[in-house]
This record gives structure tokens, sequence and C-alpha cells, in this order.
């Protein structure tokens, strides 16, 4: 049973740049999160994807969206790409709706922005 | 604002002994708590959810407490192992009722010296 799957593994990119992330849910889970990680820091939540709806959003700006497609997978896309934006960015996915379910997280893409 | 504290400074430990870290939250009614592994460049792994109305949880060698009143959690890890090193996250959730993102504190850094 495959895990959280997440592509790419690393993207380098420059300044005003797009970017999409893609990601592929644990078998069974329809909901999906996404998180951004900096160096030396904890998982910030941007936002959270269920039945093809973002149900809740973190504290990011308009530049950040996503989307989820109806196999549960889901995208993230990032607009005019700043320094800043560097990070590790990691899907989670929970099952049933999520709720207080555990999250299960891929293993992130690593965003490199020069 | 919302605020989740861990302890800022590695830990070292000695094999054999007991590892104790903090979680210590303000300005924050969690539903539960959640407690993750993070190896470097890999996605944090589930340990162990406690939930608002949980005092204490066990798993094998883990076990987490929860003190709604104090507004803190200790994870403690038993006959630590060398392999036990790792970065330990703390999340909480559930204060907007149902499935939401989880606020992540930085992380404890936690070494096990053989």
């Amino acid at each position: 049973d495959a895990g959280v799957t997440q592509s790419p593994t690393h993207l380098i990119k420059t300044r005003g740049q797009q970017v999409t992330l893609r990601c592929s849910p644990k078998s069974g889970h329809d909901t999906v999160s996404w998180y951004q990680q900096a160096l030396g820091q904890g998982p910030q939540f941007i936002f959270q994807y269920y039945e093809e709806e973002e149900r809740q959003r973190g504290n990011f700006p308009d530049r950040f969206s996503g989307h989820q497609f109806p196999n549960y997978s889901s995208e993230l896309n990032v607009n005019a790409l700043l320094l800043g934006d560097s990070a590790l960015y990691l899907c989670a996915s929970s099952p049933l709706g999520g709720g207080t379910d555990t999250q299960y997280f891929g293993p992130g893409t690593r965003l490199t922005v020069l | 604002s919302q605020k989740i504290e861990q302890n800022s400074e590695a830990l070292n430990i000695q094999e054999g002994k007991t590892a104790t870290l903090t979680c210590n939250y303000t300005n924050y009614s969690p539903a539960y708590l959640q407690w993750y592994r993070q190896d470097p460049g890999r996605g944090p792994v589930f340990l162990l959810l406690i939930r608002e109305n949980e005092k204490e949880k066990r798993k094998e060698r883990l076990k987490v407490t929860f003190d709604t009143t104090l507004k803190q959690s200790l994870f403690h890890i038993t006959a630590s192992q060398p392999a036990d090193s790792a970065t330990y996250l703390c999340a909480l959730g559930g204060s907007g009722g149902g499935a939401d993102g989880l606020t992540f504190g930085k992380g404890t850094h936690l070494i096990i010296q053989p």
C-alpha cells in the first residue's frame, strides 16, 4: 500500500516564476492538506482540500492556490515566487473527511527560489 | 496570537535513559494534540494523538501527557536508543471544529548518545 507521494522531489525556480507541486494521498484517504516548512521551523498550514473544495486555509496570501481532483490527488500552485517561498512543501492526507484522525505526510518537495 | 513552544535547544540524553520533551501553548483551546517524529529531509511521521479529555496515552516506549489547565504536553521516550535521535514536533488541532489544519511547534532536536 503506497503512502503519500509527492512530485517533484526537488525544484529550483527564479523569482517571479510560477510553480506547481503534486500530491497523491494514501490509498483510502480523501482529505489533503498542504504545509510549508522553512528551514529550522515547524510546518505551517497552507490549506486543506476535501471533496474537491478548499475547506480551510491558513495565513497564506492568494499567490498560494490549490486544486483537488476526483481521484483525491491534489496540486499546490504558487504564483509570483519570492525568495521567502523557499521551503520544504509537505502534503498530508487523512481519511474520511479528516476530523481528528492522524495525518500522514509525504516526503515533501524541496523548493528553492533564486 | 496562537503560540506553541518546544524546547528550543537540542536535548542530549544518554542511551537507556528517559527523554522528556515539553510542549507549551498559549491562546489556543485544542481538541487534540499530536506528536510527530521528523528525520532530516523527510516528512513528519505520526507517533501519538491525545484528546482534550485524556490525561495520558502510551504506545510501546512512548508516553504522552496532556494538561489542558497548564496548557502543556509532555512526551516521554523510555529506554532511549540512538535510533530515537530525530526532531520531535508537537502539533495542535481541532479548535475550528471538525477537520482542520494542524498548528506545529518548531520541534525539539533529540540526540541520544551511545
